[in-house]
């Protein structure tokens, strides 16, 4: 399968502790997205990634939030003292300088009880 | 103020039965207008991309065009399969790249047989 993945597809965590998810993006892609979607919402940009300058930040991504893409290939989304206002899914994209499509992978479900 | 607002929010249509969902935008100086499909507990397939007024792009039972303010998306004699939540996604106005975007909120669609 030559799409985004996603790790792990489900993640179940208790308030106060840390998570790290991971986006394995297409292959030749240089552009690597973040977005958060809760139930009944479009998707919302939390990051991106060119390589792996991180280039733009949303206001989304707090301070307890913190993502990475050492050498330009996956990335690590981190939650730290994680909050339930925080369940949502997370999704990664990824794109190719020069064009406008971005590929999204299948999520990471996050449930925090 | 909402950049994308999409209608309407749910529909449910016989299998065969053809119609159109709507996106409109706000944003000035549009470059480009997305289309996704999203099936439940998955992320979003990238369907289209329109650029100008007058633009119109095809796959299988789906037709999407776009003018100076909304986008359709017309479904032409759906199947069951057709069933998903349709998304359109606009770029963040005033960015010097297309990176992040801005998605609706979608339309659930249903086809029943």
């Amino acid at each position: 399968d030559t799409g985004v993945s996603q790790n792990p597809r489900h993640k179940i965590t208790k308030r106060g502790q840390n998570v790290t998810f991971r986006c394995d993006p297409i292959s030749e892609h240089n552009r690597l997205y973040w977005y958060r979607q809760t139930l009944g919402q479009g998707p919302e940009f939390l990051t991106y990634f060119q390589n792996e300058a991180q280039l733009e930040k949303s206001r989304l991504l707090s301070d307890r939030f913190s993502a990475e893409r050492p050498k330009g290939s996956f990335s690590t989304l981190e939650i730290q003292r994680t909050e339930q206002g925080d369940s949502a899914m997370y999704l990664c994209a990824s794109s190719l300088v020069g064009t406008d499509e971005q590929y999204f992978g299948p999520g990471t479900r996050l449930t925090v009880t | 103020e909402d950049q994308v607002t999409q209608s309407p929010e749910a529909l449910r249509l016989q299998e065969g039965e053809s119609s159109s969902l709507n996106c409109s935008y706000t944003v000035s100086g549009l470059r480009g207008l997305f289309w996704y499909r999203q099936d439940p507990g998955k992320g979003p397939e990238f369907l289209f991309t329109l650029y100008s007024a007058g633009e119109e792009k095809e796959k299988e039972r789906l037709k999407a065009t776009l003018t100076k303010k909304e986008s359709f998306l017309h479904i032409t004699a759906p199947k069951p399969e057709d069933s998903a939540t349709y998304l359109c996604a606009v770029p963040f106005p005033g960015r010097s790249t297309l990176g992040r975007l801005y998605f609706g909120r979608g339309t659930q669609l249903t086809v029943w047989p």
